[in-house]
């Protein structure tokens, strides 16, 4: 089955910790997202890519960094300069940046830090 | 960039009955997506409707669009529990690197 993974579901860390968070899609997509969502709020888009090697800050790219070294990975990394990093973190891909082609999301991980 | 808005918070409905949520947002667009979140899980995409048109159906779904007063809704006919779910708009002025999310409507179906 095609889609994009996201791992893990749940992750909690010490306050002062980066940590990784992991979004793969086997879809052949060529556009990955990084977006944040707080309790009763919607998304906000944190850095995107639209091809491997290159990649740009969204509206909330403080405190965070991505890498996108092969087409299928776009890893997030939260570090410890992101004032308030507790959050719902959800992955997602499209077939080109364009929004006429549709965006698959993945399950998400729900980051707590202490 | 600032959150769009969605009305109401809320919803609750009985299996059957028809439900409304609606949506505004403040900058001029190219087209605007409806997803269903269900309760901690990813988005789903539901339906695209482009500037230039006005109305749209998927099955059950019926979104509207006025650009004159920057809204949209998103009506669901005949409900089932299964609509139970958070429905969410968003507006994209270009590409997904664009976008704009609602806050969203808590949709409950009552069996």
């Amino acid at each position: 089955d095609g889609g994009i993974t996201q791992s893990p579901k749940y992750l909690f860390r010490k306050e002062g910790q980066n940590v990784t968070l992991s979004c793969e899609q086997n879809l052949n997509h060529d556009a990955m997202y990084w977006y944040r969502q707080d309790p009763g709020q919607g998304l906000r888009l944190i850095y995107y890519s639209q091809i491997v090697n290159d990649f740009q800050k969204g509206d909330i790219a403080e405190g965070y960094s991505v890498s996108r070294e092969k087409k299928e990975s776009f890893p997030l990394t939260v570090t410890s300069a992101q004032k308030n990093p507790t959050a719902f973190y959800l992955c997602a891909s499209s077939k080109q940046g364009s929004t006429d082609y549709e965006q698959y999301f993945g399950p998400g991980t729900r980051l707590t830090v202490t | 960039s600032q959150q769009g808005e969605e009305d109401p918070q809320a919803l609750s409905i009985q299996e059957g009955e028809n439900a409304t949520m609606n949506c505004s947002y403040k900058t001029s667009i190219n087209n605007l997506q409806w997803y269903r979140q269900n309760s901690g899980r990813g988005l789903v995409h539901l339906i695209l409707i482009r500037s230039n048109e006005r109305e749209k159906h998927s099955g059950r779904l019926r979104v509207t669009l006025d650009t004159s007063k920057k809204s949209s809704s998103l009506l669901i006919t005949a409900s089932r529990a299964a609509d139970t779910a958070s429905y969410f708009c968003a507006s994209y002025s270009g590409g997904y690197q664009k976008v704009t999310f609602g806050t969203g409507t808590k949709l409950q179906v009552i069996p």
